[in-house]
């Protein structure tokens, strides 16, 4: 069936450095995908999205470009700050139906 | 504006106890889906509900979970009898849309249930 496949954390990383959080999917057909925010004692929080093939979702700050070629949607942050710390998760939606399918997340960890 | 609302946020119960989770989507909303989410598992979808009509319960453990929308505004999930592996954070979200346009999923804060 249908997964989707992120890179196991945690992450640390120190402040202003450069974050990329690897994902991939495997459904069939041409899904959206989408990266949700998990912060703290939170529910998670849409982070950015792209339905397309070469779109590029991106939200303060952070980008995913959707790779069809390689069926990826990876994360990326050019300087990260402290408040950037939080577990994303990585999502697809196949081309039918409602259901989000997620990976496991990944937790990121910034330090000042 | 109200956000997705779950009641309880914090649950305490002993093995056997029957637990019954709140949620109040978003008005407007037409889809409500419940997850639940372990550090083993992660976040796992149980069931999705679209114009209150239950579309997708696969994920649903097992004859004990059940799930209710009997409006459009106020959904439960129960769970009876209650086991200590049901010990997780269950969120509810909704969204509006249907098929592929289906839109953001807004999710509540959860609420963490611990069974002794």
């Amino acid at each position: 069936g249908d997964s989707v496949t992120q890179m196991e954390g945690p992450v640390t990383l120190s402040e202003e450095a450069f974050l990329t959080i690897n994902c991939t999917y495997t459904a069939t057909g041409y899904p959206s995908l989408f990266w949700y925010v998990q912060y703290p004692g939170e529910g998670l929080q849409l982070l950015l999205k792209a339905t397309k093939a070469d779109d590029k979702g991106s939200n303060k700050g952070f980008e995913a470009t959707y790779r069809k070629e390689t069926t990826s949607f990876h994360l990326e942050k050019g300087s990260v700050q402290v408040s950037d710390s939080a577990v994303y998760f990585c999502a697809d939606r196949r081309a039918a139906g409602n259901k989000l399918t997620f990976g496991g997340g990944t937790r990121v960890l910034v330090k000042p | 504006d109200a956000g997705v609302i779950q009641s309880p946020r914090h649950e305490v119960t002993e093995m056997g106890q029957e637990v019954t989770l709140r949620c109040k989507p978003i008005s407007g909303h037409n889809s409500l889906f419940w997850y639940r989410q372990t550090m083993m598992r992660g976040l796992e979808l149980l069931i999705y509900f679209n114009n209150n009509v239950p579309i997708d319960d696969s994920g649903m453990p097992e004859d004990r979970f059940s799930a209710k929308m009997p409006n459009a505004s106020f959904s439960t999930l129960k769970i009876q009898p209650s086991e200590p592996r049901d010990s997780a954070v269950y969120f509810c979200a909704s969204s509006f849309g249907s098929g592929q346009n289906t839109g953001e999923l807004f999710f509540g804060e959860g609420s963490r249930l611990t069974v002794l």
